[in-house]
């Protein structure tokens, strides 16, 4: 089946800095979704891209959808404390008519820890 | 606007004993999917249902784990005879009908099932 492979798998910075995180995949996904997790809850969706080669802003956070279709990145600028969370990364290939449905292939999850 | 519920949120099982997890997805979300989430590790996908059918079950376990989405009530993952290697967190997540454009899965908190 479809593999993500997601890295870092964790990273330790400070109040301020940019972070960015990557998601590779061995076989190509029409829809890709980047989500975060606070401890002891369900994944929040953060941004969702669907054509190759998009850039997506959602405030301090920017995602795109790589060329080959194989690959996602998220960047987070100015991180602040709130930030903190494990941040994943979700792939999809069902896509049919223009509507989204199907199931998501999910990386490894980047943990991410911001000293203030 | 009441998100994706699970309950419950916690849930304490011995071994050999049946496990039901329930979900009720957002309002006018028709379709469901279960994921199952190991310690440390990213969602796996597990069924994908809409009211009264199952739509795609391939990340199921062959044996003991069943799901419906009657078309009254929640949806339930069933898990008979647990076994340790059942512990883990379940999320359910929730779209709406296909014909309503690009539609994403919101997550619900997840039920964390402990087998002693």
């Amino acid at each position: 089946g479809q593999q993500l492979n997601q890295s870092p798998q964790s990273m330790f910075i400070q109040e301020g800095e940019d972070v960015s995180m990557n998601c590779t995949s061995s076989s190509i996904f029409n829809t890709w979704l980047w989500y975060k997790q606070d401890p002891g809850e369900g994944p929040v969706l953060l941004i969702a891209l669907y054509k190759a080669g998009e850039l997506t802003s959602n405030g301090r956070l920017t995602a795109q959808f790589g060329i080959t279709r194989k690959d996602s990145f998220l960047n987070i600028s100015a991180s602040i404390p709130s930030d903190v969370g494990i941040y994943f990364c979700a792939g999809r290939i069902d896509r049919t008519g223009g509507t989204s449905y199907g199931k998501l292939t999910f990386g490894q999850g980047t943990i991410l820890t911001v000293h203030p | 606007n009441a998100g994706v519920m699970q309950n419950p949120r916690h849930l304490v099982r011995r071994r050999g004993q049946e496990a039901r997890l329930r979900c009720s997805p957002m309002k006018g979300h028709s379709h469901v999917y279960w994921y199952r989430q190991l310690p440390e590790e990213g969602l796996k996908f597990m069924v994908y249902l809409q009211k009264e059918n199952i739509i795609d079950e391939s990340g199921m376990p062959k044996e003991r784990f069943s799901a419906e989405f009657p078309k009254e009530g929640p949806s339930i993952l069933r898990i008979q005879q647990v076994v340790r290697g059942d512990s883990a967190a379940y999320f359910c997540a929730s779209s709406p009908p296909r014909a309503t454009g690009y539609n994403e899965q919101f997550f619900g908190p997840g039920t964390r099932l402990t087998v002693l």
